[in-house]
């Protein structure tokens, strides 16, 4: 059964910095795509961030790029967010989801797997 | 950067069927997927590739894409289909996934 089990979330303050981690299991999470995609509270589904199974090909959405650091460890089959110079726009549930496997443009959507999520507050 | 533009709501008894829209610049030249996610739930892929259905997902979804405007089509709706939908593509324009703003479903 495949599995994505997100962690890390929590308050922190404007102009601080977060960990997120994903945890995957149930598939070879080494040979798909992987993306966050957020979702500020009564908005809708915003993309953040994907990257390649290989870590060769990496992509962030503008309002996120030079302050987030998408990357993944397939030894320990774990996608992270680093989010540094958080704002207050960044608040959000944050989800992991998993893209095909494949790599190139098109293989980053098609998400068939989310985790539950986990909240990001930024607030002083 | 590519836009996807989606009816903020759409209301149907139940029983009839449900048509909701995306609309983007030549989408008909795109891939697109479209997701429902309940209240307080992660959101669950119902349509992919413009008319793909995972495994799971009931016959009474359908999608199609052509020109300026995909559509997902929920035929004999229920209260449980009651939701946010969001429509995705990928841009290779901006090599950025785009998700449309949502609509929601009320079934009356």
């Amino acid at each position: 059964e495949v599995q994505l089990v997100e962690s890390g979330g929590g308050l922190v303050k404007p102009g601080g910095s977060l960990r997120l981690s994903c945890a995957a299991s149930g598939f070879t999470f080494s040979r798909y795509s992987m993306s966050w995609v957020r979702q500020a509270p009564g908005k809708g589904l915003e993309w953040v961030s994907s990257i390649s199974g290989s870590s060769s090909d990496i992509y962030y959405a503008d309002s996120v790029k030079g302050r987030f650091t998408i990357s993944r460890d397939n030894a320990r089959n774990s996608l992270y967010l680093q989010m540094n110079s958080l704002r207050a726009e960044d608040t959000a549930v944050y989800y992991c989801a998993r893209g095909r496997d494949c790599s190139g443009g098109s293989c980053y959507s098609r998400n068939d797997y989310w985790g539950q999520g986990t909240l990001v507050t930024v607030s002083s | 950067s590519y836009v996807l533009t989606q009816p903020p709501s759409v209301s149907v008894a139940p029983g009839q069927t449900a048509r909701i829209t995306c609309g983007g610049n030549n989408i008909g030249s795109k891939s697109v997927h479209w997701y429902q996610q309940k209240s307080g739930q992660a959101p669950v892929l119902v349509v992919y590739d413009d008319s793909d259905r995972p495994s799971g997902i009931p016959e009474r979804f359908s999608g199609s894409n052509s020109g300026s405007t995909a559509t997902l089509t929920i035929s004999r709706v229920e209260a449980g289909d009651e939701a946010d939908y969001y429509c995705q593509v990928w841009d290779s324009g901006s090599d950025h996934v785009v998700f449309g703003g949502g609509t929601k479903l009320t079934v009356l």
